[in-house]
């Protein structure tokens, strides 16, 4: 079974530009979430999407948005980028509930912001 | 917040040598997990531990939850060069997962 597919793995960005990022979840996982990671907040819960609907959401600004397919894939748009944007982007499928829920991650996308 | 908070932040320790890591979190839980993550990769699960369960075993990791002080432990046992990286604990309550903020695990050859 394939893993969790993050495209792409680096990006290269100027402010004021915006991005979208790809993830291709594990076949059959309902539940698809996304983590930004820096050195100084550390990994940080952006959104879950479950079945098209986001379902959760972290603190981030507006900024940041979503989508879930109706195939479980998930994009991630971020607008009028930021230095501060600079980050490793983790995507996380998972069956999306029950005591046994694990969430798989992407290799994330590695986005610079000049 | 609901993150965990992870104790301690780096540990550097002999190969060989054992390697204790803790986790403290806020709020009740469904099960609490542990995860690894290499050098600027994703992360990887490595055991879970239901909130009605104590202690957990899985090769050479040994996971202990105490619900009462809301605190989890990860025991990497005979540690090897390969352990190195950084390891989380994620609080799940529903279906949310709330990661801490990490322990740089170094194993010195």
């Amino acid at each position: 079974k394939a893993g969790v597919t993050q495209t792409p793995r680096y990006l290269i960005k100027t402010r004021g530009q915006q991005v979208t990022l790809s993830c291709s979840p594990i076949s059959g996982h309902r539940s698809v979430s996304w983590y930004q990671q820096t050195p100084g907040q550390g990994l940080q819960f952006l959104f879950e999407y479950f079945s098209e609907t986001q379902r959760n959401k972290g603190n981030f600004p507006g900024r940041f948005s979503g989508r879930q397919f109706s195939n479980s894939r998930s994009e991630m748009n971020v607008s009028t980028l930021e230095l501060g944007d600079s980050a490793l982007y983790l995507c996380a499928s998972s069956l999306g509930g029950g005591v046994q829920n694990i969430q798989y991650f992407g290799a994330g996308t590695r986005l610079s912001v000049l | 917040s609901q993150q965990g908070e992870e104790d301690p932040q780096a540990l550097s320790i002999q190969e060989g040598e054992n390697a204790t890591m803790n986790c403290s979190y806020k709020t009740s839980i469904n099960n609490l997990q542990w995860y690894r993550q290499n050098s600027g990769r994703g992360l990887v699960h490595l055991i879970l531990i239901r909130s009605n369960e104590r202690e957990k075993h899985s090769g050479r990791l040994r996971v202990t939850l105490d619900t009462s002080k809301k605190s989890s432990s990860l025991l990497i046992t005979a540690s090897r060069a390969a352990d190195t990286a950084s390891y989380f604990c994620a609080t799940v309550t529903g279906n949310q997962f709330y990661f801490g903020t990490g322990t740089s695990l170094t194993v010195i050859p």
